[in-house]
């Protein structure tokens, strides 16, 4: 059973506008999530990381938030650029161990 | 050549073959990672490699053989593939092992299994 889901595949926003992608996870032990981009024949780069000691990280026009009781994690970008365009993956580890993957949201910013 | 690097990009494999990936960082990790991405499926974690020792090995069939000569190599031996082993093959390295450590992606092999 996935332990970290991405419920929107696709997500497509104005130039300018805020983008905001979301991320639900079940396992209450995970205490640092990370944020990847990927562009299409290229790997995942790392994006923004956050720990469960915060509730929000901030790097630029990249904002990530967690919602501990929730169990939810969203990154915020803002303004969005056409070059923000790719897919954007989520992943969760708890105390060191291995990182767990959503399945991924295709953001497209269109000009 | 700088952070992680793949080859070959793309394979297309008889499930009768045998054939290798490779993957090499530049960026001094002591850890590496293979993963599996199938289509609308999540990243999942294959083999972890600390320091040239397997440290995990997520029960993984036996037709995938992993190799780590030194911390800047890693391989992926493959032999009778099934078609469903058809996927996205990434490599990533991290400072150290475990979920504590931004990991860095190479692009990938995209291998097919006919």
């Amino acid at each position: 059973d996935q332990q970290v889901k991405q419920n929107s595949p696709s997500l497509s926003v104005q130039e300018g506008r805020i983008s905001i992608l979301n991320c639900d996870y079940t396992n209450s032990m995970f205490d640092y999530f990370l944020w990847y981009k990927k562009y299409p024949a290229e790997g995942p780069t790392f994006l923004i990381s956050i720990s469960s000691i915060k509730d929000k990280n901030e790097d630029g026009r990249f904002t990530v938030f967690l919602n501990k009781s929730a169990k939810h994690l969203s990154l915020h970008i803002v303004p969005s650029q056409p070059g923000d365009s790719a897919v954007y993956f989520c992943a969760a580890s708890a105390a060191g161990n291995q990182f767990y993957f959503g399945t991924g949201t295709s953001l497209t910013v269109i000009p | 050549e700088t952070g992680v690097t793949q080859t070959p990009r793309h394979l297309v494999m008889g499930m009768t073959n045998k054939k290798s990936l490779k993957c090499e960082q530049h960026l001094g990790h002591n850890a590496m990672y293979w993963y599996k991405q199938s289509a609308k499926k999540p990243l999942e974690l294959m083999f972890v490699y600390s320091l040239e020792e397997r440290v995990e090995n997520n029960s993984v069939p036996s037709r995938f053989s992993p190799e780590c000569p030194n911390s800047s190599h890693l391989f992926l031996h493959l032999h009778t593939l099934q078609p469903e082993d058809s996927a996205l093959y990434l490599c990533a390295s991290s400072q150290g092992a475990g979920g504590s450590y931004e990991q860095y992606f190479g692009p990938g092999t995209r291998l097919t299994v006919t």
